[in-house]
């Protein structure tokens, strides 16, 4: 285990719902990294966060997705009033203070879209 | 923009053969770069990662990759495969700096047969 924990590992909503996404990055770590991995596709990038900040958000959708890092609790990915295109899997990613360190991932939340 | 390729969308090789996985960067600055690996199931993990130094980088599990930077490749290779290196294969690449996020290739999947 990476030890980023996410969840739910599964979440499943109806077109129209709000979904919410967490992630607890590893012990030490205080960059968060969102990923979305469509089907038969690689991992995109979406939003950057370090506490309180969002360092980078230039793949997130510019509608209905948002991404906090709270000073206190774990990281969320909300998208309200999802639409079937959105079922996908949502990996968070974590790395500590210092630049150059790789990346470490969660097990992803899976979300379907009914 | 930055992209990452993968030319093997799929390879399946029999057990105790050698595999090269191709993956190539269309960045001409400094860069990081990275393989991961994911297991059925299981969350992406770190096989091995290049930031500078000696362009041969050995990570776990037997794999190598080496950075030809005339060529923008770091290819991927491990001299025998096993049944259990079965997985889905990423290259990915940063910029490191003020954003670190990762630009993933779309991902090898290799099948090992018994």
């Amino acid at each position: 285990n990476a030890g980023v924990m996410q969840n739910p590992r599964h979440l499943v909503r109806r077109r129209g719902q709000e979904a919410r996404l967490r992630c607890s990055p590893m012990k030490g770590h205080s960059h968060v990294y969102w990923y979305r991995q469509l089907p038969e596709e690689g991992l995109k990038f979406m939003v950057y966060l370090q506490k309180e900040n969002i360092i980078d958000e230039s793949g997130m959708p510019k509608e209905r997705f948002s991404a906090e890092f709270p000073k206190e609790g774990p990281s969320i990915l909300r998208i309200q009033q999802v639409v079937r295109g959105d079922s996908a899997a949502y990996f968070c990613a974590s790395s500590p203070l210092v630049s150059n360190q790789p990346q470490h991932f969660g097990d992803g939340t899976r979300l379907s879209i009914l | 923009a930055q992209s990452v390729s993968q030319h093997n969308h799929h390879v399946i090789l029999s057990e105790a053969a050698s595999l090269e996985l191709g993956c190539n960067y269309s960045y001409g600055g400094t860069v990081n770069l990275f393989w991961y690996v994911q297991y059925p199931g299981q969350h992406l993990q770190l096989l091995l990662k290049y930031f500078s130094g000696d362009p041969l980088v050995k990570g776990i599990k037997g794999f190598e990759a080496e950075f030809i930077k005339s060529k923008f490749s770091f290819n991927l290779r491990k001299p025998s495969v096993q049944w259990s290196d079965t997985a889905e294969y990423f290259c990915a690449v940063n910029q490191g700096g003020a954003t670190n996020k990762l630009i993933f290739g779309t991902g090898t999947l290799l099948a090992v047969q018994p």
